[in-house]
This record gives structure tokens, C-alpha cells and sequence, in this order.
């Protein structure tokens, strides 16, 4: 079965300083994509970052970049000098059949000044 | 470009009404739309999965007669939640999938029900 895990229930981090939000998955399929979302206290899921299974390069979008380690299968993403408007939810998530996604269960970031 | 509306935002109603939700794809075709619920300081839980033209397919648990779903064109979906009650509040969040072999689903900014 798949499966996705976020093991940081709440993480403070200084702002400025970089922050990494663990995730690990499970899977059998040796093809599947990797996400991460951003949820605002409005609650909108604001679309990050993937990474597909066979890209040989990690991923970057600006500020962030996903550390993806396949033997591991982990694909943690590193937020690159942390700024206040990051204080978010975070969710990992992998696709699935028919294109769903299976969620991690989130990291709740909060970024101190 | 991939804007994916969801309309309205924020509902009210007494227990017993039915509310209706809708999902619109802006500036792409959706083959595949997805509706999720989400409680407070949960993950996303999909709900149920809708084809353009089919029936949706609906998630272990979820209630078809309850949750009615349509997705009457490439473009819009609709959720339905009949015979609202207060365990129904939720915050209801759709995406949609243009298909075409890509991977990213593109999310709808939420619907929070809450049922007097």
C-alpha cells in the first residue's frame, strides 16, 4: 500500500533560517510523483514543488528545494532563508492511482521573528 | 493559468437543507476532479473521485447519497450535501486534473460548510 509520513507534527524555526520538513513514502509502483503544499490559515493548498521518480535532479522552485533521497525514500523540503509569510501547514503528498494523491498528515510551521 | 474556483466560499444553513458546491477549472479542462473534506488541524481525506460524463467514484465510508456529485462538463463539478447535518460542517476543498499524462492537480480555494 502506499503510504506518506510527516513524523514533525510542529516545528518553530527563527526566521532567515533555513527549515527542512521530513517525509518519507511507500510505495511499490516504480513510477509516482512527490508534492508538497502550502496551506494558509485560509485554508487554499498552494502548490510548491514535485518531483517525479525518474528525475535525476532534485527539484527547485525559488526558496524551496526537495531533498530527494530514493534508496531513503524520503523527499524532505528545505525552505532556504525563512520568512514570516511561511508560517503554514505543510503536506506531503504522493500520487496514486488515478491521479489521487495520498496525503502525510502535515507539519505545522511557525516562523518566529 | 490553472485557476480552479470553488463557489461559494463560506455557507451557513440549518440542519436539513442541502447545499450545493461548485468546482470550476478556469483556463484548462479537467478530465478529473477530486473532492476532499477536511477537519481542523487534519489532512486532506478524498472523498471521491469524478470523471467528466460518469459516475463519480466515492471513497470507502463516504455516503453517495449523501455527498451527490456531478461533473456535467469538462469544466465543472458539483458537490452536493443533502440533507445537511452538523457533523457535515467541514471545510469541503476540490482539485482538478487536466490529465494529458501530467501529475500536478491544481486545488480550489475551499468551501467551509457549517450546518445549524
Amino acid at each position: 500500500a502506499q503510504k506518506i509520513t510527516q513524523t514533525q507534527p510542529g516545528m518553530f524555526v527563527q526566521e532567515k533560517e533555513a527549515v527542512t520538513l521530513d517525509c518519507t513514502y511507500d510505495t511499490s509502483d516504480p513510477s509516482y510523483g512527490l508534492f508538497w503544499y502550502k496551506q494558509p490559515s485560509s485554508g487554499e493548498m498552494i502548490f510548491l514543488i514535485y518531483q517525479g521518480s525518474y528525475d535525476q535532479q532534485n527539484a527547485t522552485e525559488g526558496r524551496y528545494s526537495l531533498n530527494f533521497q530514493k534508496a531513503r525514500k524520503s523527499a524532505n523540503l528545505v525552505i532556504s532563508a525563512s520568512q514570516l509569510g511561511d508560517s503554514a501547514m505543510y503536506f506531503c503528498a504522493m500520487r496514486g492511482s488515478n491521479y489521487q494523491l495520498i496525503w502525510g498528515a502535515g507539519t505545522k510551521l511557525i516562523i518566529k521573528p | 493559468g490553472a485557476v480552479v474556483s470553488q463557489h461559494p466560499s463560506r455557507v451557513i444553513c440549518k440542519s436539513g437543507t442541502s447545499v450545493k458546491i461548485e468546482c470550476r477549472s478556469l483556463d484548462f479542462q479537467a478530465t478529473t476532479m477530486f473532492w476532499y473534506r477536511q477537519f481542523p488541524k487534519q489532512s486532506l481525506m478524498l472523498m471521491a473521485t469524478s470523471n467528466e460524463g460518469s459516475k463519480a467514484t466515492y471513497e470507502q465510508g463516504v455516503e453517495k447519497d449523501k455527498f451527490l456529485i456531478n461533473h456535467a462538463s469538462l469544466t465543472l463539478s458539483t458537490l452536493t450535501v443533502t440533507s445537511a447535518h452538523p457533523e457535515d460542517s467541514s471545510f469541503y476543498i476540490c482539485s482538478a486534473h487536466p490529465g494529458q499524462g501530467l501529475d500536478t492537480q491544481y486545488f480550489g480555494p475551499g468551501t467551509r460548510l457549517t450546518v445549524l
